[in-house]
């Protein structure tokens, strides 16, 4: 079957702009988690969904980050006023009962 | 904090095998995985131990967990220029939570 999919693969923006990252999981996953990986650097955790809401933002680094997913299947990570520290590969990963996480092949976002 | 470490570069020739280590500081840690990122790609799950067992092998991999060093590690044997990629240690206490990653091995292969 499918896996997870992300979109845009690439994203290119300039400094102070708004971005917004798609996140399609696994069809029936109820736990979607997103993490940014820097360059040199492994995953680090943003936040995870359990169905609509965040079970855990813990790592959202500041209030520029906000994820949704209003529906429990696909999510929305948003940025808003783009730094270029913000520069990295969003990951996303989806995980049904009982089963490890998936991830997706990610987005990565240049911040110029 | 929960914290995992691994050395970040290894050299192995085609055919030998290679072993990655990594260490772990958070003891109610559960689940430990192995994941592998080739340029360009995602994350591919390799394998995964239970904080309970001591060994897995599957084909040519082997993981090894010492609980009470808190110490993995994963053994490639009859390493092929396809094992070419940065392997990343990481742990979780339980599958709701969120994994927690090393800085990942880059794996290089010599003739």
């Amino acid at each position: 079957g499918a896996g997870v999919s992300q979109t845009p693969s690439n994203k290119v923006t300039e400094k102070g702009k708004y971005v917004e990252l798609r996140c399609d999981p696994i069809s029936g996953h109820t736990a979607l988690y997103w993490y940014r990986q820097s360059l040199g650097q492994g995953p680090e955790f943003l936040i995870y969904f359990q169905g609509t809401g965040a079970a855990d933002d813990s790592g959202l680094p500041n209030d520029r980050f906000f994820a949704v997913r209003p529906e429990g299947s696909v999510s929305t990570l948003k940025i808003q006023r783009t730094e270029r520290g913000d520069s990295a590969v969003y990951l996303c990963a989806s995980r049904g009962a009982g089963e490890t996480q998936y991830f997706g092949p990610g987005t990565r976002l240049l911040v110029l | 904090g929960e914290d995992v470490e691994q050395s970040l570069f290894l050299s192995v020739r085609e055919g030998d095998s290679s072993v990655i280590n990594c260490t772990y500081t958070d003891s109610s840690s559960t689940y430990l995985y192995w994941y592998k990122q080739e340029p360009g790609a995602g994350l591919q799950l390799l394998t995964y131990i239970f904080s309970n067992m001591d060994m897995k092998q599957d084909q040519r991999l082997t993981v090894l967990l010492n609980k009470k060093d808190k110490h993995l590690s994963l053994r490639i044997a009859d390493t092929q220029t396809g094992d070419s990629a940065i392997y990343f240690c990481a742990e979780t206490p339980n599958r709701d939570d969120k994994i927690i990653f090393g800085k990942g091995t880059r794996l290089h292969i010599l003739p």
